[in-house]
């Protein structure tokens, strides 16, 4: 089965600082791996996906993922946190259905000034 | 263009009332899903149409849960006898044919049993 884990619940950064936020999935075959985000109250929105093309993935507002099949790792970074990304964001691995996805836990991400 | 609508965004019922979560999904998208989110936790599948048809139900938690999509757009998730641990916020995405994994979310209905 699909998995993945979120390494943290909370992640704190202050505003222009980098972020990083972790995520380890477990696949028996290549997965397709994505990042969500939400924000209270808003639905999830699709930050980036990795589906086998390029190992580094670029998303919109500045995030990117390094899928490394090696670390069975996709981490989330961004160079320097703005205050709107204060959010739930949510590492995510389709399942073996060919459809579903299987969502990590979440990390929330707290940005401050 | 419009993305995913549900309605209503919050639903209060008291235990054993039934409730209808209604969602639009995006124009031309065969496929629709819902998930549950429970308070803290990441969604978890529930089930899955492609038009009309519903090829997975096997994360519908109880029989007391049941989703249509009649005519290949809108869909209704039921769910009967309401019991407070269906407490939790209600998903529904879509995607198109060709590209299933990619899902776009709506907003939610957050139902609290009582």
């Amino acid at each position: 089965a699909q998995s993945v884990t979120q390494l943290d619940s909370h992640v704190s950064v202050s505003e222009g600082t980098p972020v990083l936020l972790r995520c380890n999935y477990s696949s028996s075959y290549s997965p397709s791996l994505f990042w969500y985000v939400q924000h209270p109250n808003k639905g999830l929105q699709l930050l980036l996906k990795y589906t086998s093309a390029a190992t580094l993935v670029k998303g919109i507002n500045g995030f990117e993922a390094e899928f490394k099949k090696s670390e069975t790792s996709f981490h989330l970074t961004k160079p320097s946190a703005h205050m709107s990304d204060a959010a739930e964001y949510f590492c995510v691995v389709s399942g073996d259905s060919g459809y579903a996805l299987n969502f990590g836990k979440g990390t929330s991400l707290l940005v401050t000034p | 263009g419009a993305g995913v609508s549900q309605s209503p965004r919050y639903k209060v019922a008291k235990r054993g009332q039934d409730v209808a979560l209604r969602c639009d999904p995006i124009s031309g998208h065969v496929s629709l899903f819902w998930y549950q989110q429970a308070l803290g936790q990441g969604p978890e599948f529930l089930t899955y149409f492609q038009n009309e048809a519903q090829l997975d139900k096997s994360g519908l938690p109880s029989d007391r849960f049941f989703a249509e999509r009649p005519e290949g757009s809108v869909s209704t998730l039921k769910i009967q006898r309401t019991q407070q641990e269906d407490s939790a916020v209600y998903l529904c995405a879509s995607s198109s044919r060709n590209l299933p994994y990619e899902q776009y979310f709506g907003p939610g209905t957050r139902l609290t049993v009582t």
